[in-house]
């Protein structure tokens, strides 16, 4: 069964500075992966998402991840986080369902603090 | 466009009472699937659907009902809620893998019970 790790259970930066959240995940074959943030009290937004191709992809609000097989890893980063940037992110792996749906398993989640 | 749609957003129960969380999405997806947000544990799979009268278990779908009769609409029922089903629930829609996968999220209905 498909897993995912973010070993980072908060993680605090200061605005301006530089991000990156990890995920590993556990997938027999090559997987799909998301990142979706979270805001207080807010539903779940898409990020970005890999499935193939270009192993650096891009998302929305200037975030990107890199595919790296070798480290079973999906690791997001920002170059200069914006206050607004604080929530709370997750990562997940897709696994597929019986009759042909798809589900995703979710990390634990990075909570992000941006310090002024 | 409204996406996925749940109601209510807020909800507070005695133990014992039973209640449905409605969700409704408009994208005409096939799939639709229903989780459980608790601290520390991210988002946890309860019941899913791959279709209009076809329905089936997640991790954890003890103490939850669930039924589909359009495409549109998949209600989760708590049928004598337990303080252990506090929690933040989401719906969630997907066109499977012609989509790439990607699942939208309603809101969520966050459910205390006492």
């Amino acid at each position: 069964a498909q897993s995912v790790t973010q070993p980072d259970i908060h993680i605090t930066v200061s605005e301006g500075a530089s991000l990156e959240l990890r995920c590993n995940y556990s997938y027999g074959a090559t997987p799909y992966l998301f990142w979706y943030v979270q805001s207080p009290g807010q539903g779940l937004q898409l990020l970005l998402k890999y499935f193939s191709g270009d192993t650096l992809v891009q998302g929305i609000k200037g975030f990107e991840a890199e595919f790296k097989r070798s480290q079973s890893s999906f690791n997001l980063r920002k170059p200069s986080v914006h206050w607004s940037d604080a929530a709370e992110y997750f990562c997940a792996v897709e696994g597929l369902l019986t009759g042909g749906g798809n589900k995703l398993t979710f990390g634990t989640g990075t909570q992000l603090k941006v310090e002024l | 466009n409204a996406g996925v749609t749940q109601t209510p957003k807020f909800q507070v129960l005695k133990t014992g009472q039973s209640m449905t969380l409605q969700c409704a999405q408009d994208m005409n997806h096939e799939y639709m699937s229903w989780y459980r947000q608790d601290p520390g544990m991210g988002l946890r799979l309860i019941h899913y659907s791959v279709g209009a009268g076809i329905t089936d278990q997640g991790e954890v779908p003890n103490g939850y009902n669930v039924s589909r009769s359009t495409t549109e609409d998949f209600p989760l029922r708590l049928l004598s809620a337990a303080p252990s089903q506090t929690s933040v629930y989401f719906c969630a829609s997907s066109a499977g893998r012609r989509n790439t996968g990607e699942l939208f999220f309603g809101e969520g209905s966050r459910l205390t019970v006492l």
